[in-house]
């Protein structure tokens, strides 16, 4: 199946500082990503959804300027928690949509970030 | 928000023994998916029932679908301690697009 890779896969950050992930299809173009959010022992939530070339669409609840995402290419979409606080500490892990058959998606690993 | 809820929460079995999940939902779907996290990782893709689809069957993985009841089961059969992880159920939102997950089944295989 498609690959889809996270980096870093942890980050620690202090309170205040902003904290930017990626996430890359390598080896098939993804017009479509997703980013979710995972707290320990729960399910994943929705955070955007990131296109190419165009502003993400963000879900109810969640701050678009806190969470910026950019989709700048068709392999890299990328999140950066801004003015990060403790609260924000949590698994991020971002989808991509190949885009043939049923629209499969592809998770990457995940990046767990604490922030201090 | 989520669409599905799965039960039970938590599973604990031995090796050899088969294990279920439930999944509920609230809305119509086109598909739905099971998927499977190992702890503090990322998410593989299990199988997915079409709507027009009763059963399907994937190695030890065998899907169920009651539309009519809005829920789906997944079974595991003669479970290994590699089954070990947390299993969601998943539907696609409006747009047909992002996944919606279910709260998910943590099962536990012990040898």
């Amino acid at each position: 199946g498609a690959v889809v890779s996270q980096h870093p896969s942890r980050v620690i950050c202090k309170s205040g500082t902003s904290v930017k992930i990626e996430c890359r299809s390598l080896d098939f173009q993804a017009t479509t990503m997703f980013w979710y959010r995972q707290f320990p022992k729960q399910s994943l939530m929705l955070m955007a959804t990131s296109n190419e070339g165009s502003k993400a669409t963000y879900e109810q609840g969640v701050e678009k300027d806190k969470f910026l995402i950019n989709h700048a290419s068709l392999t890299l979409s990328t999140l950066t928690v801004t003015s990060a606080h403790p609260e924000d500490s949590s698994f991020y892990i971002c989808s991509a949509l190949e885009g043939k058959g049923y629209n499969e998606q592809f998770f990457g690993p995940g990046t767990r970030l604490t922030v201090l | 928000s989520q669409q599905g809820e799965e039960d039970p929460q938590a599973l604990s079995i031995q090796e050899g023994e088969n294990a279920t999940m439930n999944c509920s939902y609230k809305t119509s779907i086109n598909n739905l998916q099971w998927y499977r996290q190992n702890s503090g990782r990322g998410l593989v893709h299990l199988i997915l029932i079409r709507s027009n689809e009763r059963e399907k069957h994937s190695g030890r993985l065998r899907v169920t679908l009651d539309t009519s009841k809005k829920s789906s089961s997944l079974l595991i059969t003669a479970s290994r301690a590699a089954d070990t992880a947390s299993y969601f159920c998943a539907t696609t939102n409006q747009a047909g697009t992002a996944l919606i997950f279910g709260k998910g089944t943590t099962l536990s295989v012990s040898s």
